[in-house]
């Protein structure tokens, strides 16, 4: 069964520094989504994404988040100037049509991002 | 707005007995309603969805999962657990927008 993949599995970085963390969705997958968990907290959604452009984004999302589809295949999340509070597990996820559609977003297994 | 609420933080069960984990919503029209798993260190599984149509939903891992439009539930069931199934349940609702809202979660744990 197709899946979304996320690298790297782990990163460490330290208080100021550009983090880049990257996704590839399902192939045939239209739809793309990054949500991130605060240790012990719940999933919070942050951004969506659709036709190389940004549907919907939380207030968590600000200046310091971007988003882009570089290619055909990667989806990634860059934090330009990461903060003690931007420790969490992010995660990507994918879906082949979006809102009201009957179809399920596939999530990755997470990037869980150590700010030191 | 949209909301979630698990009621129950930790539950704790032994091994085949049955399970039913809560979930409450609040959404104004009829909502997209979804259970995710996620066993440490890992992500979010998909356990099953309601979209529309019969409120009595089959997942997979035997789970199953019954809207009820009048309390505004959502709970999950497995008649039998196993130990394979500690693992933490999300709730989540998808509104007006393809966003999904997250309940709080609520961790399984399962004794022999």
């Amino acid at each position: 069964e197709p899946e979304v993949t996320q690298t790297p599995s782990h990163q460490v970085t330290q208080m100021g520094q550009e983090v880049i963390l990257r996704c590839v969705p399902i192939s045939n997958h239209l739809y793309f989504y990054w949500y991130r968990q605060i240790l012990g907290q719940k999933v919070e959604f942050l951004v969506s994404f659709y036709n190389n452009e940004i549907s919907e984004k939380s207030e968590i999302f600000d200046d310091q988040f971007s988003v882009e589809r570089p290619d055909g295949s990667n989806f990634t999340l860059k934090i330009r100037s990461t903060k003690l509070e931007d420790s969490a597990m992010y995660f990507c996820a994918s879906s082949i049509q979006g809102a009201r559609s009957n179809q399920p977003q596939h999530f990755g297994d997470g990037t869980r991002l150590s700010i030191l | 707005a949209q909301s979630v609420t698990q009621p129950d933080i930790h539950i704790t069960v032994s091994e085949g007995a049955s399970l039913e984990l809560r979930c409450n919503y609040s959404y104004g029209a009829t909502p997209y309603l979804f259970w995710y798993v996620q066993s440490p260190g890992q992500g979010l599984q998909l356990l099953l969805k309601y979209f529309s149509g019969d409120t009595l939903v089959q997942g997979i891992k035997g789970f199953e999962a019954e809207f009820k439009r009048s309390q505004s539930s959502f709970n999950l069931r497995k008649p039998s657990v196993h130990w394979s199934d500690a693992a933490e349940y999300f709730c989540a609702v998808e509104g007006d927008t393809d966003k999904l809202i997250f309940g709080t979660g609520t961790r399984l744990q399962v004794f022999p």
